[in-house]
């Protein structure tokens, strides 16, 4: 079974433009949430959507923004971009349980 | 506020020894515990976690972590650790009553020396 995946990889962006990031669950999971990982910290949650709507979001700007399809995929979108948004962004699929499984992250450096 | 602690940065250690990396946290509700691992470039994977029963918990890679609620901490060991055990490792908590989010710790990073 394949796992989280996410789209793409590696992203350079410039400041000021705007980014969307790619999200696919595990089948049959219907919670997506997004969390974005600094240089040397650990992640902090930004996102979790379940059954489309959105359950939670963390202390981010609103130029920050999510949101989730009927096939369960989710997509992150960040406008606006500043140097400091630069991060490594995961994506984590739960079922009906509380563990969340991890996809590879997508690395967005924003010069 | 909830928090999760993890006391060292960076933990070095010679390939057979043994390993704990100290993990406590903050809540004035019950929690659930886990410990993640990344290794460079990837994403997290789930070593172990607790969420009620036995106060230790074994996981992956012979990887085990005891629950103390007294002290709230989260304790992960390994009795041997292997080269390609080198990779940096997550605490996190979930609060009982908010699924929705995991709280991670800053992180330590295990290296191992042959």
């Amino acid at each position: 079974d394949a796992g989280v995946t996410q789209s793409p990889t590696h992203l350079i962006k410039t400041r000021g433009q705007q980014v969307t990031l790619r999200c696919s669950p595990i089948s049959g999971h219907k919670s997506v949430s997004w969390y974005q990982q600094v240089l040397g910290q650990g992640p902090q949650f930004i996102f979790q959507y379940y059954e489309k709507e959105e359950r939670g979001r963390g202390n981010f700007p609103d130029r920050f923004s999510a949101r989730q399809f009927p096939n369960y995929s989710s997509e992150l979108n960040v406008n606006a971009l500043l140097l400091g948004d630069s991060a490594l962004y995961l994506c984590a699929s739960s079922g009906l349980n509380t563990e969340a499984f991890f996809g590879q992250g997508t690395r967005l450096t924003v010069v | 506020a909830q928090s999760v602690t993890q006391l060292d940065s960076q933990v070095p250690v010679f390939e057979e020894a043994p390993v704990e990396l100290r993990c406590n946290y903050s809540s004035s509700v019950s929690v659930y515990l886990f410990w993640y691992v990344q290794y460079p470039n990837q994403g997290l994977q789930l070593l172990l976690k607790y969420l009620s029963g036995s106060t230790l918990v074994k996981g992956i890679n012979g990887f085990e972590a005891e629950f103390n609620k007294s002290q709230t901490s989260f304790h992960l060991r390994k009795p041997s650790v292997h080269i390609s055990d080198t990779a940096e490792y997550f605490c996190a908590v979930i609060l009982s009553y908010n699924t929705d989010k995991l709280i991670f710790g800053t992180g330590t990073r295990l290296q191992v020396f042959p």
